[in-house]
């Protein structure tokens, strides 16, 4: 059974800090990672995407990954109160050749971004 | 506009009604998913469909049905025989040689 770990949170930032959500998985075949927000009640949106160890920046979200640790997180920098929503991790695993590619989801991380 | 419809929005289901979700896309894409969210859970996988006239079971197919007749349509029924049926459904879709999913607005299922 391949999973997918987060706190459930609330992770509660003040407004303009660096919020960081972190997450594992237990599929050393893992090869891709992505980052979802959801907003209460609404679809999941991906946010980053990442598939090599070390960071990857785009705006203010950086995503980290280390393999070696199955390790992903997500850094979000001057944190704003629209910031305010659920963080979904999810990883792929293709499985090779002929294999449908599946993404596996955390639980998500509440993030709260106060005035 | 290219994209995913899913309807109903809001569904309300008798016990012992089999009621059926509809999800549509003319984005052309061949891999087509449902997902099922539970309050304050993640997203857990139903059935997949790689390709027109075929689809495997996910994690938690026990008490759903699907048909995949035409690239653009992969409805999901949800039978009498899934004896948990409210949650947030979700229907997505991944674009030839992306991983990402693209996911529709969500159908929300009650039992009554």
């Amino acid at each position: 059974q391949k999973e997918v770990e987060q706190n459930s949170g609330p992770l509660s930032v003040p407004e303009g800090a660096i919020a960081s959500l972190n997450c594992t998985y237990s599929d050393r075949g893992s090869q891709s990672f992505f980052w979802y927000r959801q907003y209460s009640g609404k679809s999941p949106e991906l946010i980053m995407s990442i598939y090599s160890n070390g960071d990857k920046e785009d705006g203010r979200f950086t995503a980290q990954l280390n393999k070696a640790s199955q390790y992903v997180s997500l850094l979000i920098r001057d944190s704003q109160p629209s910031d305010s929503a659920t963080y979904l991790c999810a990883v792929d695993w293709a499985g090779g050749t002929g294999t449908a590619s599946k993404l596996t989801f955390g639980t998500g991380t509440r993030l709260q971004v106060t005035l | 506009d290219g994209g995913i419809t899913q309807s109903p929005k809001y569904l309300f289901r008798k016990e012992g009604q089999n009621v059926t979700l509809s999800c549509e896309q003319n984005l052309n894409h061949d891999a087509m998913y449902w997902y099922r969210q539970d309050p304050g859970q993640g997203l857990r996988l139903i059935y997949y469909s790689q390709i027109v006239n075929d689809f495997q079971k996910g994690d938690i197919a026990e008490g759903y049905s699907v048909s995949r007749e035409k690239k653009e349509s992969f409805p999901l029924t949800v039978t009498s025989a899934q004896k948990n049926p409210t949650a947030f459904y979700l229907c997505a879709t991944r674009e030839p040689g992306e991983e990402s999913y693209t996911f529709g607005s969500g159908t929300r299922l009650t039992v009554v």
